[in-house]
């Protein structure tokens, strides 16, 4: 079945430390975005990435890193200068243009530090 | 910043009852509105979405009425089922490209 898969589900972190955040999709999506999560905030855009080897800062980019060396893969690496990085991280993926078909999104990766 | 302003937070509703959301949106370059369900430990679905060039779509018990001129769109669920009880989201695509901005989202109860 096509789709896209986050992992992990559950991810702890300690203080100080850099953690990735895996997403694959096998819909051949050319557009992979990275979502955050948080209670009463909806969802804000970390980074986008419209084409392999290429990708956009979106609202809240500060702390966060990605890349996209694969059309299938859109990693995000939460890094010690993000500060508050305890929320549920949504990896989402859509064809170009976008139609009516808007996005397809992953089951999420829920991010505690302890 | 691109905004979208969605309302209430919350929303508690009898089963067999009229489930309404609201949102607003302050940038006219937007030409793509969907609304999303969530349910909780999960992604968010595409539910139904419209463009401006029309003022209301219904899909089954889904209804999404937009207002142009007012910069307003909202989403009915009627005869709401236990079921339905998700976060809905709202969410606007620029023109220009492919990235959504979403609303806040609104939490729905539909009690039995």
């Amino acid at each position: 079945d096509g789709g896209i898969t986050q992992s992990p589900k559950y991810l702890f972190r300690k203080e100080g430390q850099n953690v990735t955040l895996s997403c694959e999709q096998n819909l051949n999506h050319d557009a992979m975005y990275w979502y955050r999560q948080d209670p009463g905030q909806g969802l804000r855009l970390i980074y986008y990435s419209q084409i392999v080897n290429d990708f956009q800062k979106g609202d809240i980019a500060e702390g966060y890193s990605v890349s996209r060396e694969k059309k299938e893969s859109f990693p995000l690496t939460v890094t010690s200068a993000q500060k508050n990085p305890t929320a549920f991280y949504l990896c989402a993926s859509s064809i170009l243009p976008q139609g009516i078909y808007g996005y397809t999104f992953g089951s999420g990766t829920r991010l505690t530090v302890v | 910043q691109q905004q979208v302003k969605q309302s209430p937070q919350s929303l508690i509703v009898q089963k067999g009852g009229i489930s309404i959301i609201n949102c607003a949106y302050e940038n006219t370059a937007f030409d793509y509105f969907p609304w999303y369900q969530q349910f909780p430990g999960k992604g968010p679905a595409l539910l139904i979405a419209i463009r401006p060039d029309v003022s209301e779509k219904k899909e089954g018990r889904f209804t999404i009425s937009f207002n142009k001129s007012a910069k307003q769109f909202s989403l009915h669920i009627m005869d709401s089922q236990p079921g339905d009880s998700a976060t809905y989201f709202c969410a606007a695509k620029e023109t220009s490209g492919s990235r959504l901005t979403f609303g806040e989202g609104t939490q729905l109860t539909v009690n039995p």
